[in-house]
């Protein structure tokens, strides 16, 4: 199984400030790599999928970057709703694996 | 508006079965694969099953952790995916989502969920 680490697993921030989370694969991917925002009480949405491919309806404060075995999401200039719990999920192959989570606090 | 909506889930004793449901609403279920993932108690998630589309045979995948026990499947003509899980262990209980996936493999809507817990 491809396992899925990420980094940092909290982040403290504020309002305005840029944040990057990084991703990493045991194995490359490929670009088979999205970016989910969970909140708590909601079903967790989609943000970036093939690595850097903004889904449609998200603000262009997210990006995403990196191919293999790294990858980043950045949030620039945070807003309120912005904190929650980011994750990152592997789709290259069987089993699908996500990474655990990183919380962005203020 | 695409809507996942999970049910079925509640208390059941170890060995025993339970059935998931997943309505969908707002798009046609036949164009699309369909996952069932979980999250245990303060763990991560975990894929368990995928369903793939008309154009894909509706071919099935299960994680290892469930194959042989659980089985997804779908009844198009009513718009829901079903996750029938058998033989269940207190390790099974978690929250459980529905998601509707595009063909590359990504998921871009998930259900709210439906927790499922496995205790005598």
């Amino acid at each position: 199984d491809i396992q899925m680490t990420q980094s940092p697993s909290t982040l403290s921030a504020s309002l305005g400030d840029t944040v990057t989370i990084t991703c990493r694969a045991s194995q490359s991917v490929s670009t088979w790599l999205a970016w989910y925002q969970l909140k708590p009480g909601r079903g967790p949405k989609l943000l970036m999928y093939k690595a850097s491919r903004l889904e449609s309806g998200v603000p262009s404060r997210f990006s995403g970057s990196g191919s293999g075995t790294e990858f980043t999401l950045t949030i620039t200039s945070l807003v309120p709703e912005d904190f929650a719990t980011y994750f990152c999920q592997q789709y290259s192959d069987y089993p699908l694996t996500f990474g655990p989570g990183t919380k962005v606090e203020i | 508006e695409v809507q996942l909506v999970e049910s079925g889930g509640g208390l059941v004793q170890p060995g025993g079965s339970l059935r998931l449901s997943c309505a969908a609403s707002g798009f046609t279920l036949s164009d699309y694969y369909m996952d069932w993932v979980r999250q245990a108690p303060g763990k991560g998630l975990e894929w368990v099953a995928r369903s793939r589309n008309k154009a894909n045979g509706q071919t099935t995948e299960h994680a290892a952790s469930v194959k042989g026990r659980f089985t997804i499947s779908r009844d198009d003509s009513k718009n829901s995916l079903f996750l029938q899980m058998n033989s269940l262990r207190t390790e099974d209980t978690a929250v459980y989502y529905c998601l509707r996936g595009d063909s590359s493999g990504y998921s871009d809507y998930w259900g709210q969920g439906t927790l499922v817990t496995v205790s005598s």
